[in-house]
This record gives C-alpha cells, sequence and structure tokens, in this order.
C-alpha cells in the first residue's frame, strides 16, 4: 500500500488560467473521489468514479470543473478560467468498494490551490 | 439530501480528561457513519466506521463512537486523552446502498489538548 498520491503539492496560478491536478489512487482501488476543503470547512464532494465511469457529480460544481479517469486508475481534475473562489485544497481519495458503501476512503495529501 | 452537523467546532482539553465530539447526520434509510482524523500536516485518516451490527465501535488509539439510530448520532468518545490526539476530527456518512455512495462530511472539530 503506497497510498494515494496527489500532484502537485501547490499550485499557484493567476485568476483566469486553467490549471490540472493529478491523482494516483491506491492501485487496486475501484473507486475515486474528489473533494475540495476550504479553511473551516469539512471536505465538500465533487465527483467520484467506479473504475472509468464518472457516477456522480456534486450540483455545486461548476462547468468549469471537470474530471476524467481514462483507464479506471490515475485521475485528473481541471479548473478552467479560475477564478480566486476556487483558492482551496483539492483531495482525493479511493476506496475498494464492495457494494455496500462502508469501505473507508483513503486520503492524498491534497493539492493546495491559490488563485491570485 | 443527507447532511452531517458536528456541534463543537473547538474544543480544548487537558491531558486525561475525557472527551465526547458530537455528531448528528440526517437522512432516513440505512447509513454508513465514519469518523476521520487530521493531525496536523497530515492527510485524512480512518479512525473508525460503523455499518451494523454492534453499535458501540472501537478505532485506533482507544477512541469509540455509539451509533444511536434514534436520535441520528454518531459521537466519538475517548476516555482520557493525550497531547497527541490534538488534531481535527471529522464525522461523517454515506447511505450505501440505499442511497448514494458519496460520502458527506461534517464542518469538523478542532481539538486541542493541553500537557
Amino acid at each position: 500500500d503506497t497510498g494515494v498520491s496527489q500532484d502537485p503539492r501547490h499550485k499557484i496560478t493567476k485568476r483566469g488560467q486553467n490549471v490540472t491536478f493529478r491523482c494516483d489512487p491506491i492501485s487496486e482501488h475501484n473507486r475515486l473521489y474528489w473533494y475540495r476543503q476550504t479553511l473551516g470547512q469539512g471536505p465538500e464532494f465533487l465527483t467520484y468514479f467506479q473504475n472509468e465511469a464518472q457516477l456522480e457529480k456534486s450540483r455545486l460544481l461548476s462547468d468549469r470543473f471537470s474530471a476524467e479517469r481514462p483507464k479506471g486508475s490515475f485521475s485528473t481534475l481541471e479548473i478552467q478560467r479560475t477564478e480566486q473562489g476556487d483558492s482551496a485544497m483539492y483531495l482525493c481519495a479511493s476506496s475498494l468498494e464492495t457494494g455496500v458503501g462502508n469501505s473507508p476512503l483513503h486520503f492524498g495529501n491534497g493539492t493546495r490551490l491559490t488563485v491570485t | 439530501a443527507q447532511s452531517v452537523s458536528q456541534h463543537n467546532h473547538h474544543v480544548i482539553l487537558s491531558e486525561a480528561a475525557s472527551l465526547e465530539l458530537g455528531c448528528n447526520y440526517s437522512y432516513g434509510g440505512t447509513v454508513n457513519l465514519f469518523w476521520y482524523v487530521q493531525y496536523p500536516g497530515q492527510h485524512l485518516q480512518l479512525l473508525l466506521k460503523y455499518f451494523s451490527g454492534d453499535p458501540l465501535v472501537k478505532g485506533i488509539k482507544g477512541f469509540e463512537a455509539e451509533f444511536i439510530k434514534s436520535k441520528f448520532s454518531f459521537n466519538l468518545r475517548k476516555p482520557s486523552v493525550q497531547w497527541s490526539d490534538t488534531a481535527e476530527y471529522f464525522c461523517a456518512v454515506n447511505a450505501g446502498l440505499t442511497g448514494t455512495y458519496k460520502y458527506i462530511f461534517g464542518t469538523g472539530t478542532r481539538l486541542k489538548v493541553l500537557a
């Protein structure tokens, strides 16, 4: 178990630029989740994948956000035309889901995005 | 829609004091419940989980939690805290088979234990 890894750890970008984050889950895990966390708040759900299929996407997520998991392994989260309100910690988590929802999430260290 | 409430945002305790952190959720069906901990500078880690059976579950580092279905609660407890328990604690729920597999988190409780 090498853990969930996220890259980069920090990203500073100017408003209006596009950014892309990568997540490598634990290799045998079939579920992959993206969350966003701001100061003083808990992780906020963005989207999740079962293998390569994106099964759910938060209604709060604007169409500037897109996520992919093309081969059911690593995933990318892209934010287009970044805004200052996008500044947050973006967390990736994975799990080995057997179908009843009781598998715990394993989190990465996150990517901290600062939009100036 | 599911939601999770953690009413204690900041808690300060002295070592050896007892701890209880509240967690309430809103969902009428079967749920899976979790407590996660985030130590300073580290990623979120699982403390314990409940999905069926004995409503009193034990986790790592002496933590336990009790699921009370009638109160929609899943409070976290520890009889005697240590300085190393200083961290942020998050309660989470998912509805599994009867609902969505997304995990909904509370806003967290920041615990500081004084040596």
